[in-house]
Order: C-alpha cells, then sequence, then structure tokens
C-alpha cells in the first residue's frame, strides 16, 4: 500500500525567504507526482506534475524535483510571499485511478 | 472555461438522514473521482469513475455511501443514515482521460458536510 509523508507539517518564514518542502513516498512504482495547493476553505489547485520519467517541473518561482529511485519529491518556492501562504500537498499517482495524498504541509510567509 | 463546480457548498444534517452531494465536471472530461477530507486526516480516494462506470469503487467507507454518474457527466455521491463520523470535506475532481500519465486531476471548492 502506497503511504505519502510530508515534512514539516508546518512553516512559518518570512518574506523573501526561498524554501523546500519535501515529499517521500513508499513504493518507487509511481506513474506521477503532483503537487497541489489549498487555500483555507477551498479545493485544490494543482500547482505541478512530474511524470515518472521526469526529473523536475518548473513553473514561475516553483520548481519541483523527483527522484523515483529513493522515493521523494521535493518543492522548491522562490523568494516567497505573502500569498503564497497556504498548505502545498504531494500527491502520487501509483496504479489505478487513485491520487494518494500527504497530509499536507501549513505554510505562512510572514510580510 | 468554467472549472469543476460542486453543490451544495456546504450542508448541515442530522445524524440518520441521508443526503446527495453533486459535482460538475470539466466540459470534456471522460474521469471524474470523488476523495474525503476529514479533519486532522488526509484526503482519502472514495470512487472513480470512467464515463458512466465506475470501475473502482474500493474507496468507499461502507455500504451506505453510493455513487452513480449519468450521461458521462454529473455525478451525484449520496450517504444514507448519516453518521457523525461523516462530517468532512468532500471533493470531487475530473481528468482529460484516465490512463494518461501525464493526467491532472482538477478539483472542485468540495462540499462541507457537517453531521449533527
Amino acid at each position: 500500500k502506497q503511504e505519502v509523508t510530508q515534512i514539516p507539517a508546518a512553516l512559518s518564514v518570512p518574506e523573501g525567504e526561498n524554501l523546500v518542502l519535501n515529499c517521500s513516498f513508499t513504493d518507487s512504482a509511481i506513474y506521477n507526482l503532483q503537487w497541489f495547493r489549498q487555500d483555507p476553505g477551498k479545493g485544490l489547485t494543482s500547482l505541478l506534475l512530474i511524470q515518472s520519467s521526469q526529473r523536475e517541473q518548473t513553473s514561475g518561482r516553483l520548481n519541483a524535483s523527483l527522484d523515483k529511485s529513493s522515493g521523494r519529491s521535493t518543492l522548491y518556492i522562490a523568494a516567497s510571499q505573502p500569498g503564497d501562504s497556504a498548505t502545498y500537498l504531494c500527491a502520487v499517482k501509483s496504479g489505478g485511478s487513485r491520487l494518494t495524498f500527504g497530509e499536507g504541509t501549513q505554510l505562512t510567509v510572514n510580510p | 472555461g468554467a472549472g469543476v463546480s460542486q453543490s451544495p457548498s456546504n450542508k448541515v444534517t442530522e445524524k440518520g438522514k441521508d443526503v446527495e452531494l453533486r459535482c460538475d465536471p470539466i466540459s470534456g472530461h471522460t474521469a471524474l473521482y470523488w476523495y474525503r477530507q476529514s479533519l486532522g486526516q488526509g484526503l482519502e480516494f472514495l470512487i472513480y469513475f470512467q464515463g458512466n462506470s465506475a470501475p473502482d469503487k474500493s474507496g468507499l467507507p461502507s455500504d451506505r455511501f453510493s455513487a452513480e454518474r449519468t450521461g458521462g457527466s454529473v455525478s451525484t455521491l449520496t450517504i444514507q443514515r448519516t453518521q457523525q463520523e461523516d462530517s468532512a470535506v468532500y471533493l470531487c475532481a475530473s481528468s482529460l482521460e484516465q490512463g494518461r500519465v501525464q493526467d491532472t486531476q482538477y478539483f472542485g471548492p468540495g462540499t462541507r458536510l457537517l453531521v449533527l
């Protein structure tokens, strides 16, 4: 059974700092890995999707990397802003239809 | 274009009552998913539709939960005889076609269910 873990559970940083969120998964046989953002009381917004054959994906100030063999992914956020404050969720697709989610990292960026 | 929509946005019900939650996927998306997010827990998969059929129902927690999809579009998740532990946010997602490696799931805003 696939299990996804995210560290840290919560993170508070000053504005402008670069930061890294971590995700690990137990079964390396994945199709893809997706990073989402969830704002309070809202649904999930897809940020980046990395296919199993890829090593990284970039979108603006976000960069996600994937090391499938070690079961790890990182989300790098450059020059953080208060508007980046949200919960960040990592999810893997590893056979079948479902996504398996981590419990998220709650990020607060202080002005 | 329009995203995934869900209704109602909030639902308060009494223990023992039945509830229906609705999901309108993105037009043209053949795959539809239901997830549940309980307080203090992560998102858990409930059921997946490809077209009108549900090849994977393995996440439904009990036989009180059922779902259907008609016309390859709208889906309804029904919870019968609700219990307090059913209180959660129910999220619906759709994707263009299940099985593509690059398939991104797009999520709706969710229905917040509170069972008193």
